[in-house]
């Protein structure tokens, strides 16, 4: 019930192609949807995030994409770029006891070929 | 800069050794989280600590502990080292007031040699 389930594992997307992303949770007391965008490296870093009562959110070319009576939502990377190279995961959270505990799906690594 | 930072960003070791890895996380949150990232893996949730306090526990081997000091800073301490537990160790804070996720931090790579 805590798990946060993430696929594909890896994905190879030509420059100007849409890049998706899917992820799917069992958990409904989840209120909150981020995903992040990790280089190698470095550190995840929020990317985007959504809450379940809005069915699509956009900032810029990335898009989430939630589906509540499915239990799944989706990151959609638009006219992809080189840049966009890096591992994405999903998180699901929830508020517990004055803090928010974050259940992370598995990632996904995108490559953008030129 | 994300605002969390840590220290230090590389550790060699050898096996049987102990570290200690540090955290301050950004101003102003209260909550403190390590997560560990071996090679082409996850992350792999340790321990959470909320004001000084821990709060939940995850994967930790009994051969790590960790503490948050009172001006919420945090160590983790990784004793007994083994070659499988290099790998990246991420610090991660929270603020109690907005539930947008966690602020990671650049991470620790550890290698055990």
């Amino acid at each position: 019930q805590q798990q946060v389930k993430q696929s594909p594992q890896s994905l190879i997307v030509q420059k100007g192609g849409i890049s998706i992303i899917n992820c799917a949770y069992e958990n409904t007391a989840f209120d909150y949807f981020p995903w992040y965008q990790q280089f190698p490296g470095k550190g995840p870093a929020l990317l985007i995030a959504i809450r379940p009562d809005v069915s699509e959110k956009k900032e810029g070319r990335f898009t989430i994409s939630f589906n509540k009576s499915a239990k799944q939502f989706s990151l959609h990377i638009m006219d992809s770029q080189p840049g966009d190279s890096a591992t994405y995961f999903c998180a699901a959270s929830r508020r517990m006891d004055s803090s928010y505990k974050l259940i992370f799906g598995s990632g996904t690594r995108l490559l953008v070929r030129p | 800069d994300s605002g969390v930072t840590q220290t230090p960003k590389h550790l060699i070791t050898a096996t049987g050794q102990r570290v200690t890895l540090r955290c301050s996380p950004r101003s102003g949150d209260l909550s403190v989280y390590w997560y560990q990232q071996s090679l082409d893996q996850g992350l792999q949730f340790l321990i959470q600590y909320y004001n000084g306090e821990e709060r939940a526990k995850g994967n930790i081997l009994e051969r790590f502990s960790a503490q948050q000091f009172p001006d919420l800073h945090s160590e983790l301490n990784l004793s007994s080292l083994e070659l499988g537990d290099s790998a990246l160790y991420f610090c991660a804070s929270s603020t109690t007031t907005a539930n947008y996720g966690y602020t990671f931090g650049s991470g620790t790579r550890l290698t055990v040699v």
